[in-house]
Order: C-alpha cells, then structure tokens, then sequence
C-alpha cells in the first residue's frame, strides 16, 4: 500500500485566495483525520471522519476551514479565503475501525504558505 | 482536556549512548499511546503502538513503556545511530483523537 497519500506537498497562495488539501487515505481504513501542525501550537486536530461523515470538527478554526469527505477514498480540506496565520503543515491521517485501539498512519503533509 | 508533556524538548548524544524520551499525560483514562517520528519536513512515522492493557512494546532498537496510572511513557533507544536523528512525538488516544506533545528533538553526532 502506498499509505496516506496527500497532494499537493507545497501550496503558496496570496492572501484572501482559496486553497484545496487533498487526502487519500489507505484503503479499507474508515477513520480520517485533518491535523495542522505549527512551530507554537503543535499538531492540532482539526476535524475528524469516521465512514465518511464528519464526527468532531470542532477543532476547525472557523467558518473560513470546510472539510468534505465524498467517498471512502478522498477527502478535501478547504481555506477559503485564506489568510497569512493560516500558513502551517496540514496533516491528514487515516485508521481502521476508529482511532480508539489502532495505529494510525499520516501522509507526508502539504506545507501551506500564506502571503 | 488531555495534556501530553514531552522532556526533555532536545537532547544531544554522542553516537552509541543509550537513551530515554520521556512522555507525560494528565488523564489516566487512555485507549493507546503512540510514539512516532518525524524528520525535518516530512510526515509522521509511527514507531510504537501500546494498548492501554499492555506495559511496553518493543521494535527492534526501540521499547516504549506505558504506567497509565501514573501517566507516563518512555521511549528507550539502545545503541543510538546519527540516523536516529529526528523528533520524536508521543500521542494519547483518549477517544478517537491523538493529542500530541511537542516532541523532544533528537540530535545523535558521530
């Protein structure tokens, strides 16, 4: 398996433009997970899909983030619009059966620059 | 909220040592404790997956330890290498998310 696979790996936008994550988990995982990772706050959970719906979003930071998850194989985390504090490393991480007693697998991540 | 604490945040050792990563969490009520490692701008890399039911785990040069009671856990590396390099990130599952700590920064010098 190719693992948590997530394009693109850099993204460098204009403030106020909107930006598109991408995310294909392992196949046959059910749980998916968006996290940002900043030199200050760490690695954050953002929003958390368990067969395709949203469960706990409650880490969005605002209305400006919107997570979709359409099938089994993709989901995509959108900023629109962006701005400079939104730049950080994004995450998206996948598991089988819910987190609660398996491993969970992160792709390489998309290095967002805001400017 | 589970808090995840990590020390030391780096820690510098000369080629051979035998070291220690410590990992400290606020609430006892855990499902797992995963340990991972990340180099400089990539993703994360899981090493170790304990079961809140077990006590330590073991993957060749690595043995992590879980005292859920006194939340803590630690990350033994024997024998350390300069590929050993990186940061390594402990995360507690108390529900279906990881909560991190910081990591602690991992340089191994020839």
């Amino acid at each position: 398996d190719a693992g948590v696979i997530q394009s693109p790996r850099h993204e460098v936008t204009e403030m106020g433009q909107e930006v598109t994550l991408r995310c294909k988990p392992i196949s046959g995982h059910n749980s998916l997970f968006w996290y940002r990772q900043t030199m200050m706050r760490g690695l954050e959970l953002l929003i958390y899909f368990n067969n395709n719906v949203p469960i706990d979003d409650s880490g969005m930071p605002e209305d400006r983030f919107s997570a979709k998850m359409p099938n089994a194989s993709f989901s995509t985390l959108k900023i629109q619009p962006s701005e400079p504090r939104d730049s950080a490393v994004y995450f998206c991480a996948s598991s089988l059966g819910g987190i609660m007693n398996t491993e969970a697998f992160f792709g390489q991540g998309t290095r967002l620059t805001v400017v | 909220k589970q808090e995840v604490t990590q020390i030391p945040a780096a820690l510098s050792v000369p080629e051979g040592e035998n070291l220690v990563l410590n990992c400290s969490f606020t609430d006892s009520a855990i499902y797992n404790l995963q340990w991972f490692r990340q180099d400089p701008g990539k993703g994360l890399t899981s090493l170790l997956l304990i079961q809140s039911s077990q006590r330590e785990q073991t993957s060749g040069r690595l043995n992590a330890s879980l005292d859920k009671s006194s939340g803590r856990s630690t990350l033994y590396i024997a024998a350390s290498q300069p590929g050993d390099s990186a940061t390594y990130l402990c995360a507690v599952n108390s529900g279906y998310a990881l909560n991190f700590g910081k990591g602690t920064s991992l340089l191994v010098t020839p």
